[in-house]
This record gives structure tokens, C-alpha cells and sequence, in this order.
């Protein structure tokens, strides 16, 4: 199973883009990379998730790099409801739920 | 939709006792997920359910802990007896297929054993 590792925390400027970048050297072939998030005292929640191309929705964009050792998850325009914690997760889609991992992920802070 | 129900959303309760918490998924969704989320674990998966069956409950982490689908519109995570360690958030979550992008938590059920 692939890890991933990310920053633990990052700040970004409120209606700037924020870049959550993620790390997956050893994913393989068939794991998607997943994105959730959890905003304080709530449930984590799906963004996007991706294989090999890059993907967009209402909510965010995925870019996800030609050898898929990384990736990023790009909020276009942050808004101060964007702060959360924010979980990049490698897993092939198949093999049972205990292999969605979810780690420390990155502490994404909007400053207004 | 009304969303992942969970109940209690808080609750304290002594060392020893018997804690029950609720859940009642979306309406339609097949699996029912039980995580439990700590400062120190982070985000941790006990059981999974499917069609009210238990599919694999490996993260559950002793014979203190247990949890029943008795239907498809009801869960429950019993911890008898509770120890201080177990505090934590406990989320219920449920999705319609079996796949990452389609799972909904609740806003979770807050636990403090004193």
C-alpha cells in the first residue's frame, strides 16, 4: 500500500490559490490518490480524487505528476471556509476500506 | 438528505461504564464505517459493514469494544467497560458502493471518560 506524506501545515492568503502539495513515490498503478478534507468539529469530506490525469470539480482541481509520485490539490480562489485539515490518500479502490489511510495531513490555515 | 446521523454528539461518563453510540446512515448506502479519531492516532477505522454484515473489523482494538447493525437504517459501537484511553472522537460514515470517493460522515460523537 502506498503512503503518502505531506506538509504538516500550511497558510495561504485568502483569495489566493492554495497548492497542498502530496508525496506517493511508491504508489502503484492501480491506487487512485484521494483528497478529503475535515473542517473543524465535523467529518472528514471527499474533494477529488484522480489515476493519471489531472481532474477538476466545483470544488478543487487535482494535478497529478506524470510518473504519479506526487500531486497537488489546488483550491483556486481560498476562502477563510477552505481552513481544514486536509488528507491526500492512495488506494486502489478494491482491497478493503483498512487501506484508506488516513494520516496526520496538511493543516491548511486562510488568512484574511 | 438529513446526512450521517450520529448520536450522542457528546457525552462523559466515568470509568466503567457501559457507552453506547448511535448511528444511522443514508438512506440507500450499503456500507456503514466506524472510525475513531485521536490527537496521538489520528484518523483510525474499527469495523466496516456491508448490507448489515460485518466485512472486517480488525481495527477494533479489544473485546471492550463492539458494534451491531441490527438493520440497515442502525448501528451501534458499545464500549463496556469505557476507559479513560478510550476517549476520542468516534465518526459513523457510510457510502452506496464500495469505493474512496463516496463516503459521508457524520459529525461524529464525541467521547470524554473520566
Amino acid at each position: 500500500d502506498a503512503k503518502t506524506t505531506q506538509p504538516p501545515s500550511m497558510d495561504c492568503a485568502e483569495g489566493r490559490a492554495a497548492n497542498l502539495p502530496c508525496n506517493h513515490s511508491t504508489i502503484s498503478g492501480n491506487e487512485y490518490v484521494y483528497w478529503y478534507r475535515q473542517i473543524h468539529s465535523q467529518g472528514p469530506q471527499y474533494i477529488i480524487h484522480g489515476l493519471k490525469n489531472n481532474e477538476t470539480n466545483e470544488m478543487a482541481s487535482l494535478i497529478i505528476t506524470e510518473d504519479r509520485k506526487s500531486s497537488t490539490l489546488i483550491l483556486p480562489h481560498a476562502t477563510l471556509r477552505d481552513t481544514a485539515v486536509y488528507y491526500c490518500i492512495a488506494w486502489d479502490g478494491k482491497t478493503s476500506y483498512d487501506k484508506v489511510i488516513f494520516g496526520p495531513g496538511t493543516s491548511l490555515s486562510v488568512i484574511p | 438528505d438529513a446526512g450521517v446521523i450520529q448520536s450522542p454528539r457528546h457525552e462523559v461518563t466515568e470509568m466503567g461504564q457501559e457507552v453506547t453510540l448511535r448511528c444511522k446512515p443514508i438512506s440507500g448506502h450499503d456500507y456503514l464505517f466506524w472510525y475513531r479519531q485521536t490527537m496521538m492516532r489520528g484518523l483510525e477505522l474499527l469495523i466496516y459493514f456491508n448490507n448489515n454484515v460485518p466485512i472486517d473489523d480488525s481495527g477494533m482494538p479489544e473485546d471492550r469494544f463492539s458494534a451491531k447493525m441490527p438493520n440497515a437504517s442502525f448501528s451501534t459501537l458499545k464500549i463496556q467497560p469505557s476507559e479513560p484511553r478510550d476517549s476520542a472522537v468516534y465518526f459513523c460514515a457510510s457510502s452506496w458502493t464500495f469505493s474512496g470517493n463516496t463516503i459521508y460522515f457524520g459529525e461524529g460523537s464525541w467521547l470524554t471518560v473520566v
